[in-house]
């Protein structure tokens, strides 16, 4: 089936690192995506990974797969509180359907 | 305007009532999505337009009526609607309905029905 997971919510301070996890199960996808959810704001997408790759660096961004494990992770090196939305992970499997997660709140306090 | 733009932003109703969502992309594309996001609920894929023809209904009822009249413009057509409609009801547009091809969202509508 397809189903991808997050942790509902993550605090940290400003100026740390934060790491965003996800799994998903289909493992026919090629594509997995992080898109953030500022408040009162549609998704916006962050940065994307294919399947192939196990690593992507993008400024502050950093997203990590493994594909082994079905392990999504995306890293925000010295987080500001502009970081502050719900980041949202998605996969796209043989269906050509985007399937999202439930999305994980983080929260940057000063 | 740029994007993908969604009118109006907000919108109260009444479970008797008729309105409609619309959705405007500026980027050219080919494919238009509807989906719904309630609290604490993953994304909901609601229809898929490909080339003005939709190909994807994923047992949305029938309270939800689409409308996609060219590959620029896309419709939600509410009646007779349920409290637990309340959401915020996302569009997205990609260059097609192919797997790999990012979405766009616009901002979104949050709908409240009374």
């Amino acid at each position: 089936g397809e189903d991808v997971e997050q942790s509902l919510f993550l605090s940290v301070r400003e100026g740390d690192s934060s790491v965003i996890n996800c799994t998903y199960t289909d493992s026919s996808s090629t594509y997995l995506y992080w898109y953030k959810q500022e408040p009162g704001a549609g998704l916006q997408l962050l940065t994307y990974i294919f399947s192939n790759m196990d690593m992507k660096q993008d400024q502050r961004l950093t997203v990590l797969l493994n594909k082994k494990d079905k392990h999504l992770s995306l890293r925000i090196a010295d987080t500001q509180t502009g970081d502050s939305a719900i980041y949202f992970c998605a996969e796209i499997p043989y269906t050509g359907k985007l399937i999202f997660g439930q999305g994980t709140t983080l929260q940057v306090k000063p | 305007e740029t994007g993908v733009t969604q009118t109006p932003r907000h919108l109260v109703m009444g479970m008797t009532n008729k309105k409609s969502l619309k959705c405007e992309q500026h980027l050219g594309h080919n494919a238009m999505y509807w989906y719904k996001q309630s609290a604490k609920k993953p994304l909901e894929l609601m229809f898929v337009y490909n080339f003005k023809e939709q190909t994807e209904n994923n047992s949305v009822p029938s309270r939800f009526s689409p409308e996609c009249p060219n590959s620029s413009h896309l419709f939600l057509h509410l009646h007779t609607l349920q409290p637990e409609d309340s959401a915020l009801y996302l569009c997205a547009s990609s260059q097609a309905r192919d797997s790999g091809y990012e979405q766009y969202f616009g901002p979104g509508t949050r709908l409240t029905v009374t």
